[in-house]
């Protein structure tokens, strides 16, 4: 049972911003918050990971507040290379737990 | 080179037959993984290995049996397949154990086995 929350779908125009909220009711103090990426026919690949505060790489900001109960993935400018379903996990020593993702769809 | 590999990328066979899937990493980590993906695109964990002792075994059906002849190779044998066996299966690796800071997955492309 995914320990996550997050929305099934979005839709988004090619150049906009793109933020994915995910909910982390469950996550223990020594968790933290991973987000990948799957493109169709692929396994899912690692984007980002933090535990509380804002992170950044070249791929995209990950937003956690203080109380780490939700995040918040920002794509900036996404392209319909973009499209794919995002994951949202709480990663502690334990199982990854995968829950339904987001499926992403940019369109031009 | 392919970080993590998976042979073969496509299988089909019939109800009661063996069959096995290969995973080869080459990143040197210490841990590999085996998930199931099914129709409806969740992604579960089956087994977890930590240089070659299993620290992961989800409830999954005793036909399916993970073998790991060295840290670099997990392979993943099925017994007695059946219909709802039908599934992506994706091998994993990452340098630490399941969890935790820096626990990046890679996964493989997926083996996509059809039971018919």
């Amino acid at each position: 049972l995914a320990k996550t929350t997050q929305p099934i779908s979005m839709d988004s125009y090619e150049g906009q911003e793109v933020n994915i909220t995910c909910s982390h009711n469950n996550i223990a103090t020594n968790d933290y918050i991973t987000w990948y990426q799957q493109f169709p026919s692929q396994g899912p690949r690692f984007i980002i990971q933090g535990y509380k505060t804002k992170v950044t790489n070249e791929v995209a900001s990950l937003f956690i507040p203080a109380d780490r109960k939700s995040s918040t993935l920002s794509l900036p400018r996404v392209s319909l290379s973009d499209t794919a379903v995002y994951y949202c996990l709480d990663t502690g020593r334990r199982a990854l737990t995968f829950g339904s993702g987001t499926r992403l769809q940019v369109q031009p | 080179d392919t970080a993590v590999s998976q042979t073969p990328k496509y299988l089909v066979t019939q109800m009661g037959n063996d069959k096995s899937i290969k995973c080869e990493q080459n990143l040197g980590h210490d841990t590999m993984y085996w998930y199931k993906q099914d129709s409806k695109k969740f992604l579960k964990i089956m087994f977890s290995y930590n240089n070659k002792e299993l620290i992961i075994n989800e409830t999954v059906p005793n036909r399916f049996s993970p073998k790991s002849p060295d840290k670099a190779h997990l392979n993943l044998h099925i017994n007695s397949l059946e219909l709802g066996d039908s599934a992506v299966y994706f091998c994993a690796s990452s340098q630490d154990g399941a969890g935790g800071r820096a626990n990046e997955q890679y996964f493989g492309p997926g083996t996509r086995l059809t039971v018919t």
